[in-house]
């Protein structure tokens, strides 16, 4: 079971966006819409930020969207904020094992 | 208020088998809607998937770990367990429980992490 593949890091400016990528194959993200995002900022456990691709749980703010094309998922937050900072991680139903995740990114706010 | 809670050693020697329970509280663990699963993060490291169990005892490994590991499932108790064998220095890491919602397939609560040092 190969991990999904994110970059390891990216870094925006306050009020900047960013985008971080996720991409996988055609037998997870490529076929199915259960993407998932985590943010874990240090020290904490993981949250989860959006479900089935680009679905935000109650209390996620509007500025974390999502979306996906083919075999790459992605995730924008708009408007960064200094609490932004952490590392975040997507995940994708497989048919073969249940769930795979990808290896993590590290969003820096410069 | 569903909270999640992972116990057991935090010291298991080379070789050994790591256990450890997650007790979940405030809904019950015998639903439809939920797997039940565990994740690992080594120190410095990222997220992995080690399994997940549903409430009628059927199990989910990740191929890479699963001829080391058991799911189970205690409904009498609400929890659920874990228990990887013949461990080494690279099984050292953060383990989280947590649930997994059966229709996103989105872990949408997590427990606060146990420590698990694999060390003579």
């Amino acid at each position: 079971q190969s991990a999904l593949t994110q970059p390891p890091s990216v870094s925006g400016s306050p009020g900047q966006s960013v985008t971080i990528s996720c991409t996988g194959t055609s037998s997870d993200i490529g076929l199915y819409n259960r993407v998932s995002w985590y943010q874990q900022p240090p020290g904490t456990a993981p949250k989860l930020m959006i479900y089935e691709v680009g679905n935000r749980p109650s209390g996620v703010p509007d500025r974390f969207s999502a979306s996906k094309s083919g075999n790459t998922a992605s995730l924008t937050i708009s408007g960064l904020q200094a609490e932004d900072e952490a590392d975040y991680y997507c995940s994708s139903y497989t048919s073969s094992t249940l769930v795979v995740f990808g290896g993590g990114t590290k969003l820096t706010v410069l | 208020q569903l909270q999640l809670q992972e116990s057991g050693p935090g010291l298991v020697k080379p070789s050994e088998t790591l256990s450890l329970t997650c007790s979940v509280s405030g809904v019950s663990i015998s639903t439809s809607t939920y797997y039940w699963g565990w994740i690992r993060q080594p120190p410095g490291k990222g997220l992995e998937w080690i399994g997940s169990i549903y409430f009628s005892g059927s199990t989910y490994y990740n191929p890479s770990l699963k001829s080391r590991v058991t799911i189970s499932i205690d409904t009498s108790k609400n929890q659920f367990s874990l228990k990887l064998s013949s461990v080494s220095a690279a099984d050292t890491a953060l383990y989280y429980c947590a649930r997994l919602r059966v229709t996103t397939i989105g872990f949408d609560s997590w427990g606060q992490g146990t420590l698990v040092t694999v060390s003579s």
